[in-house]
């Protein structure tokens, strides 16, 4: 079955940096790859995705690329704010099948 | 559009009890729904795939008849905690995804049941 890497566990920045998170993934079948963002005790909920027929996606501070050959793909964060500390889930799938999740990424943004 | 609404929010009881949780598709069908377990710190663990209409297909190292599934309709799936103890404890979340929209869909999840056995 698919295998998905997280990395890294933590990662601490200062307001206004980037931030980079990344994912591989063990299943080159897999073509669909949501990112979820979960604030303490509350849902995971979905903040972007992409399909494998792209190697980019930009929702305004947030992007995430595709790379299928290396079968990686990895969050990036600009101008962080405080409000983006969470842990992150990346996940990766195919078609119907049951997303397999990451280990998550712990973000701490320091003002 | 697309939310998951899970209830209850949290549960206390005492070992032995069971305890029901539901989770709905509010504005659209979902033919498979999820039963994931948290615990603090770590990432979601599915459990349970929920099938309208169908026994629910378990993951390795889950008791089904610990924990049944009942997905009776597009929009409700329910998981019972069948006699549970306190290694139960845990955060439970469903997910669902939009069946009319094809593939490659995102799963969208419930706010989760904080459950804990005494």
């Amino acid at each position: 079955g698919e295998n998905v890497e997280q990395h890294p566990s933590t990662l601490s920045v200062q307001e206004g940096d980037s931030a980079v998170i990344k994912c591989t993934y063990s299943d080159s079948a897999s073509n669909y790859f949501p990112w979820y963002k979960q604030e303490l005790g509350k849902r995971p909920q979905l903040i972007i995705d992409i399909r494998s027929n792209v190697g980019e996606k930009k929702d305004q501070r947030i992007a995430v690329t595709l790379n299928k050959t290396a079968k990686h793909f990895s969050l990036h964060i600009t101008e962080t704010q405080p409000e983006d500390s969470a842990v992150y889930f990346c996940a990766a799938s195919l078609g119907y099948s049951t997303l397999t999740f990451g280990k998550g990424t712990m973000l701490l943004v320091s003002p | 559009g697309a939310v998951v609404s899970q209830h209850p929010s949290w549960v206390i009881c005492k070992s032995g009890t069971s305890v029901k949780i539901e989770c709905r598709s509010l504005d659209f069908q979902a033919t498979t729904m999820f039963w994931y377990r948290q615990f603090p710190k770590q990432s979601l663990m599915l459990m349970a795939t929920s099938n309208e209409g169908s026994k629910a297909t378990y993951e390795q190292g889950v008791e089904k008849d610990k924990f049944l599934i009942n997905h009776a309709s597009l929009t409700l799936s329910t998981l019972t905690v069948t006699s549970a103890h306190p290694e139960d404890s845990s955060f439970y979340i469903c997910s669902a995804r939009d069946s009319d929209r094809g593939p490659n869909q995102p799963q969208h999840f419930g706010d989760g049941t904080r459950l804990s056995i005494l």
